[in-house]
């Protein structure tokens, strides 16, 4: 069956370490691969879009990469900091109506 | 200023009784989405609709109905038949080129049935 997996458990990482986030996917073959961030309450905000011929991808603190032969996404944030304490959630393109399948998301607690 | 609006923010409702949750963009999006959010579980997609007057049932469809007459648009009934309602519900929107892929949320509408 198609499965994304997140960590469900929370990342707690001190301020200026690099927080590595990890979503494993099996039985899709993305055309691209989305991160988004969720804060409590509100609707996720888009952050980056991968594609499926793109191996890494950078934006200020924040690196992606994408690898479809072990079919994994990691999302780095260096010098991380309390802002970026949130939940964040990768979705997919399955490869058909343009349509998402989102992960359950993994929450980041970024500490003094 | 553009985005996606929701309302209300929160809804409370007795068993039994059907619910219509208002989803509007003014982001000229072709392509609109319903999804779920429980705990744990991440997003689940209700229902979308890529075009004015069609729509696609999503994962979970069963106890839900929709339309979209308007482009701006695609309000969400969660009708008694529906077991569980009690969610927070979420609305996207995003155009259907390349390029356009990101969706844009709204803020939410949290349902509570008792």
């Amino acid at each position: 069956s198609q499965k994304i997996e997140q960590n469900s458990e929370a990342l707690n990482i001190q301020e200026g370490k690099t927080a590595t986030l990890t979503c494993n996917y099996t039985n899709y073959s993305p055309a691209y691969l989305q991160w988004y961030r969720q804060d409590p309450g509100r609707g996720p905000v888009f952050f980056l879009l991968i594609r499926e011929n793109e191996k890494e991808k950078r934006k200020e603190r924040l690196k992606v990469t994408f690898d479809t032969t072990l079919k994994q996404s990691l999302f780095h944030i260096t010098a991380s900091q309390p802002a970026d304490s949130a939940t964040y959630l990768c979705a997919l393109e399955p490869g058909t109506a343009s349509k998402l399948t989102f992960g359950t998301g993994t929450r980041l607690q970024v500490t003094l | 200023d553009g985005g996606i609006t929701q309302s209300p923010k929160y809804l409370f409702r007795k068993e039994g009784q059907n619910v219509t949750l208002s989803c509007e963009q003014n982001l000229n999006h072709d392509a609109m989405y319903w999804y779920r959010q429980d705990p744990g579980q991440g997003l689940r997609l209700i229902y979308y609709s890529q075009i004015v007057n069609d729509f696609q049932k999503g994962d979970i469809a069963e106890g839900y109905s929709v339309s979209r007459e308007k482009k701006e648009s695609f309000p969400l009934t969660v009708t008694s038949a529906q077991k569980n309602p009690t969610a927070f519900y979420l609305c996207a929107s995003n155009g259907v080129d390349r390029g356009k892929e990101e969706q844009y949320f709204g803020p939410g509408t949290r349902l509570t049935v008792t």
